[in-house]
């Protein structure tokens, strides 16, 4: 079965304690992004990937690392995270050939900083 | 500058009626307009797409209309039921959607239909 799986789910955590989302997918797809959804603000992304040590900022990367050392993985890092960056996070992967057109997405991250 | 501008907000539509979500965008090298369908507590899954060379594509009850000229296309629910409540979201990407290209999404609509 195709899926984007991220984890963890629903995380609780403090100013300033780094942690990672992982995302991993089992489609072999090149592009993986992340993104985050707000309330009346919709999906912004945050990074993307379009291969293995290829990643570049979307439209909203500050605060936010990633890495892309394997096809399958793609980990979204808040060094230093803040409650602005509370928020639910979807890991998402396609391919990049003529099939590629359909987005899969994780089942979302939900994070709280406080 | 937000370049893909979804309405309404949100909406509250009886059972049996028509669902209708708007959007527009600026970027005329957009060719490739899907919609993705979000149910609470899971990620958006595709629903249905359209590409600028057709005005219409309907799938089951959803219909995508697509005006070029206005840089305008809709989403159309016909016969709406309870199990169609969810946020919907529309999304723009230049590239056909495939290859390189990003997908760039509306700010959703939270659809309820009520029984």
């Amino acid at each position: 079965e195709a899926q984007v799986t991220q984890n963890p789910r629903y995380l609780i955590t403090v100013t300033g304690k780094k942690l990672t989302v992982t995302c991993s997918q089992n489609m072999n797809h090149e592009y993986m992004s992340w993104y985050r959804q707000d309330p009346g603000l919709g999906l912004r992304q945050i990074y993307y990937s379009m291969n293995v040590e290829v990643t570049d900022k979307g439209d909203v990367p500050e605060g936010y690392k990633v890495s892309r050392k394997e096809k399958r993985n793609f980990p979204l890092i808040l060094e230093s995270p803040s409650p602005n960056q509370t928020s639910l996070y979807f890991c998402a992967s396609r391919a990049v050939d003529s099939s590629g057109n359909t987005i899969y997405f994780g089942e979302g991250s939900w994070l709280t900083v406080v | 500058q937000q370049q893909v501008k979804q309405s309404p907000q949100s909406l509250i539509v009886q059972k049996g009626g028509i669902s209708i979500i708007n959007c527009a965008y600026e970027n005329t090298a957009f060719d490739y307009f899907p919609w993705y369908q979000q149910f609470p507590g899971k990620g958006p899954a595709l629903l249905i797409a359209i590409r600028p060379d057709v005005s219409e594509k309907k799938e089951g009850r959803f219909t995508i209309s697509f005006n070029k000229s206005a840089k305008q296309f809709s989403l159309h629910i016909m016969d709406s039921q309870p199990g169609d409540s969810a946020t919907y979201f529309c999304a723009a990407s230049i590239g056909g959607g495939s290859g390189y290209s990003t997908l760039t999404f509306g700010k959703g609509t939270m659809l309820l239909v009520s029984p």
